[in-house]
């Protein structure tokens, strides 16, 4: 079983609509969680950090965690062009604290 | 970018040859990070270390080696080039509290 597993989309919405990304984990121990962001032929770059459970907001970004169901999600509010790129979970690995396991990422499109 | 450079940002070479990618930093961080990014499987991690000297392999480490004789260096060697490392390969620096900031990639063809 994968440490992490992504939903693969792709999904394209029209502009100012709600994005919904989710990842589902295998370790409830972990205690933190991350978003990235990557354009096309660009490196990923981090775009959320949150610890435990809860939501964070970070502008029109939310990052939610439900550790209870090892679900971490990410919304989007009112999606731009700008906004289109594909975005990847990362969780801690289990075996080395200084590793990320990595969702396969869902490219997201956001017609103008 | 987090002050990683990577070099060179593309290439193409033929199959059998030895290939070396280099990344460079300049914020000092222990650890350093080589990925391959492919359709269908996100970023597995080659290699990593953890200091100068210090490695370690990751998940799909067949076929490439590492090596760290600067804090700010990082080298990824394919021995022996062969088509299914045609890839694009990111590296990666530990900011701290496990966050990652990447490089902008080089795009590696393998014919």
């Amino acid at each position: 079983q994968k440490e992490v597993e992504q939903d693969p989309g792709p999904l394209s919405v029209p502009e100012g609509a709600i994005v919904s990304l989710n990842c589902t984990y295998s370790n409830s121990a972990f205690q933190y969680f991350m978003w990235y962001r990557q354009y096309s032929r660009k490196g990923p770059e981090l775009l959320m950090y949150t610890y435990s459970s809860g939501n964070k907001e970070d502008g029109r970004f939310t990052a939610q965690v439900d550790k209870s169901s090892k679900y971490i999600s990410l919304f989007i509010r009112d999606s731009q062009p700008s906004d289109s790129a594909t975005y990847l979970c990362a969780i801690p690995s289990t075996s080395n604290d200084y590793k990320l396991s990595f969702g396969a990422g869902t490219t997201v499109t956001v017609r103008a | 970018d987090a002050g990683i450079t990577q070099s060179p940002r593309h290439k193409v070479t033929e199959t059998g040859t030895p290939v070396t990618l280099r990344c460079h930093q300049t914020e000092n961080h222990r650890y350093m990070y080589w990925y391959r990014q492919d359709p269908g499987h996100g970023l597995r991690l080659i290699h990593y270390s953890y200091g100068v000297k210090d490695t370690d392999k990751g998940e799909v480490s067949d076929g490439y080696s590492v090596s760290r004789s600067k804090t700010e260096d990082f080298l990824l060697t394919l021995e022996s080039a062969t088509s299914s490392q045609t890839s694009v390969y990111f590296c990666a620096t530990l900011a701290g509290e496990g966050t990652q900031y990447f490089g902008p990639g080089t795009r590696l063809l393998v014919l």
